[in-house]
């Protein structure tokens, strides 16, 4: 099986501040890719597939980029409504998702 | 907008077997566009893809619970199930269901994706004697 490893875990920032989580996949896995957002007691929320497509309503300060096995979600300037957890998931026969990056306030 | 929203019993003893069912709001399940599949999340983990199905049948599970996984479609109902045998503390967890939708890239209007657009807002699931 693919496996999908984020970095960091846990990222504490600020209001503003431009935030990168990677996404790293055991094999290559082209641009089959997509990033989900999580906030406590809700649902996941879809945010990018195919790597770097952002999905309808999904504000601009979010993008996505890589291919292969190295994928980085950016949020280039962190509002308060973006803390939450991030979690990459491989779109393939076995959607396996990865550990999850949580971005706190600072 | 489609609706999905899951139920079952909160509540089931250990070695019994859990079933859930997803409910969706339009008439989606019964055309060829969608898989549907199923999520789960342990407290306080991260997320588990645990399977997709698609209108026809055609199941995909998570090789560690396909053993005890069965997933299935009801077009007629607009339901998806799943029955997950001989559970332990260890099945205890929120179980999403989600449609996948066939999207397509920015720079590829040819080819699609199946992505988890929709998702139902969850069900707790524990897992006790």
């Amino acid at each position: 099986d693919i496996q999908l490893t984020q970095s960091p875990s846990f990222v504490s920032a600020s209001v503003g501040d431009r935030v990168t989580i990677t996404c790293r996949a055991s094999q290559g896995i082209s641009r089959y890719l997509a990033w989900y957002q999580q906030k406590p007691g809700k649902a996941p929320k879809l945010l990018i597939y195919a790597a770097s497509t952002l999905q309808s309503g999904v504000p601009a300060r979010f993008g996505g980029s890589g291919s292969g096995t190295e994928f980085t979600l950016t949020i280039s300037s962190l509002q308060p409504e973006d803390f939450a957890t991030y979690y990459c998931q491989q779109l393939n026969s076995y959607p396996f998702f990865g550990g999850g990056t949580t971005v706190d306030i600072k | 907008q489609v609706q999905l929203q899951e139920s079952g019993p909160g509540l089931v003893k250990p070695s019994e077997t859990l079933s859930l069912t997803c409910t969706v709001s339009d008439g989606s399940m019964s055309g060829s566009r969608y898989y549907w599949g199923w999520t789960r999340q342990p407290p306080g983990e991260g997320l588990e893809w645990v399977a997709s199905v698609y209108y026809s049948g055609n199941t995909y599970y998570n090789p560690s619970l396909k053993s005890r996984l069965t997933t299935s479609v009801d077009t007629s109902k607009n339901q998806l199930s799943l029955k997950l045998t001989s559970v332990t503390a260890a099945d205890s967890a929120v179980y999403y269901c989600a449609r996948l939708s066939p999207l397509t890239a920015n720079d590829n209007p040819y080819f699609s994706y199946y992505v988890m657009d929709v998702w139902g807002q969850g069900t707790t699931v524990t897992v006790s004697s």
